[in-house]
């Protein structure tokens, strides 16, 4: 059980282009998930946190209008990369925290989304 | 900003010796937490140790945590090739439950069969 998916694993795309990346609980639900950003060889870093029905919430630094995040259901949370350039690309990896699972703070991470900007 | 930092940044280790790895936080914490991530891949949940624990064991894994010097080890006994991969631990920034973790930098650790 707590499996979170994401897809697309890996996705290239243009400079100017706009992607979407899902994650989604498959088998709980989750009012909370949350947005990591992992560049080569380095740790993970917070870009948002989002609650089910209302607006995520930034990291200092992050640009909301640049990463879309949208968290209509319990299982289902999307980031989108809007006019993507090539320093956007890297690792993106989402986790989830269950909504029966308050002790321990504990999240499920998904495999995460490889970008590559051209 | 950085919570975690761990040390080493890598460690190669032959099959079979034991690896540790430390971690150092800076702000009060509920609980600290061990991820592996293997090269390209997502984090797996390894342990969590309560700020009101010292000591926690799983399987080859144990993991210490001293409140008093900010500070968190993880031990694996009689390494394996598979252990490979990189190990991070995460704090809860605010110490309380929202749940907004903040990774330290990594160790890279290689086990040579």
């Amino acid at each position: 059980g707590a499996v979170v998916s994401q897809h697309p694993s890996r996705v290239i795309c243009k400079s100017g282009t706009s992607v979407k990346i899902e994650c989604r609980s498959l088998d709980f639900q989750a009012t909370t998930m949350f947005w990591y950003r992992q560049f080569p060889k380095q740790s993970l870093m917070l870009m948002a946190t989002s609650n089910e029905g209302s607006k995520a919430t930034y990291e200092q630094g992050v640009e909301k209008d640049k990463f879309l995040i949208n968290h209509a259901s319990l299982t289902l949370s999307t980031l989108t990369v809007t006019s993507a350039h090539p320093e956007d690309s890297s690792f993106y990896i989402c986790s989830a925290r269950a909504v029966a699972r308050v002790l321990g703070n504990e999240q499920f991470f998904g495999p995460g989304t490889r970008l590559t900007v051209l | 900003s950085q919570q975690g930092e761990e040390d080493p940044q890598a460690l190669s280790i032959q099959e079979g010796e034991n690896a540790t790895m430390n971690c150092s936080y800076k702000t009060s914490i509920n609980n600290l937490q061990w991820y592996r991530q293997n090269s390209g891949r997502g984090l797996v949940h390894l342990i969590l140790i309560r700020s009101n624990e010292r000591e926690k064991h799983s399987g080859r894994l144990r993991v210490t945590l001293d409140t008093s010097k900010k500070s968190s080890s993880l031990l694996i006994t009689a390494s394996r090739a598979a252990d490979t991969a990189s190990y991070f631990c995460a704090t809860d920034r605010y110490g309380g439950s929202q749940g907004n973790l903040i990774f330290g930098k990594g160790t890279k650790l290689s086990v040579k069969p």
